[in-house]
């Protein structure tokens, strides 16, 4: 399963857009790249998946380079209730999981 | 859609006790199930997984164990709990597409 690096934390405010990138280095070609959002006392929720170049759905946007090296998620016009832990993962399909630290964003007023 | 039911919610066991959390699933059939467990502040860990009846595989040794009795029904155990057991254990249901929905979780506390 290709390793996932992405930043501890980060801080934004109401209204701003937050752009989260992961580094996937060594992805291999039928990976996936996956998002999930963990809210304190949740089991994590998906937010959006993506193979190449970019995906949008209501929640997000997910951005790929040619390279499929790293991916950034971004989430436009953030709200308080979008502080969450935010994970990167990276596989194919019918492969377990893996969860890294994910990314803490925390949203204020 | 799915539906991934779990309980108890919260548990406060102490050490040595026997351990019975129990995962249901509706909305599918012959899912993959998984436990993760989730430490204070970290990531999630891949404990067990199954994709049918009685097919369990182990990722990290230690004294859990789990069963699959029926298609839609994931069982985690252990025989006596330790301190470092406590946690947050979630399960979830797999599709094929590398995305999967979790349930609302079982905080155990042991003492």
């Amino acid at each position: 399963l290709a390793k996932t690096t992405q930043p501890i934390s980060m801080d934004s405010y109401e209204g701003q857009e937050v752009n989260i990138t992961c580094s996937h280095n060594n992805i291999a070609t039928n990976d996936y790249i996956t998002w999930y959002q963990q809210f304190p006392s949740q089991g994590p929720r998906f937010i959006i998946q993506g193979y190449k170049t970019k995906v949008t759905n209501e929640v997000a946007s997910l951005f790929i380079p040619a390279d499929r090296k790293s991916s950034t998620l971004s989430l436009p016009r953030v709200s308080l209730s979008d502080t969450a832990v935010y994970y990167c993962l990276v596989g194919a399909a019918g492969n377990k999981l893996t969860f890294g630290g994910g990314t803490r964003v925390l949203v204020k007023p | 859609s799915q539906t991934i039911h779990q309980w108890p919610a919260t548990l406060v066991q102490p050490v040595g006790s026997p351990l019975s959390l129990e995962c249901t699933v509706e909305g599918t059939s012959n899912p993959n199930l998984y436990w993760y467990r989730q430490a204070a502040g970290r990531g999630l860990q891949l404990l067990f997984y199954s994709v049918g009846i009685g097919q369990i595989s182990s990722e990290v040794p230690q004294n859990l164990s789990a069963s699959r009795p029926q298609d839609r029904q994931f069982i985690l155990s252990s025989k006596k709990l330790l301190l470092s057991d406590s946690g947050f254990y979630l399960c979830a249901t797999g599709t094929g597409r590398y995305e999967q929905y979790f349930g609302p979780g079982t905080r155990l506390t042991v003492t």
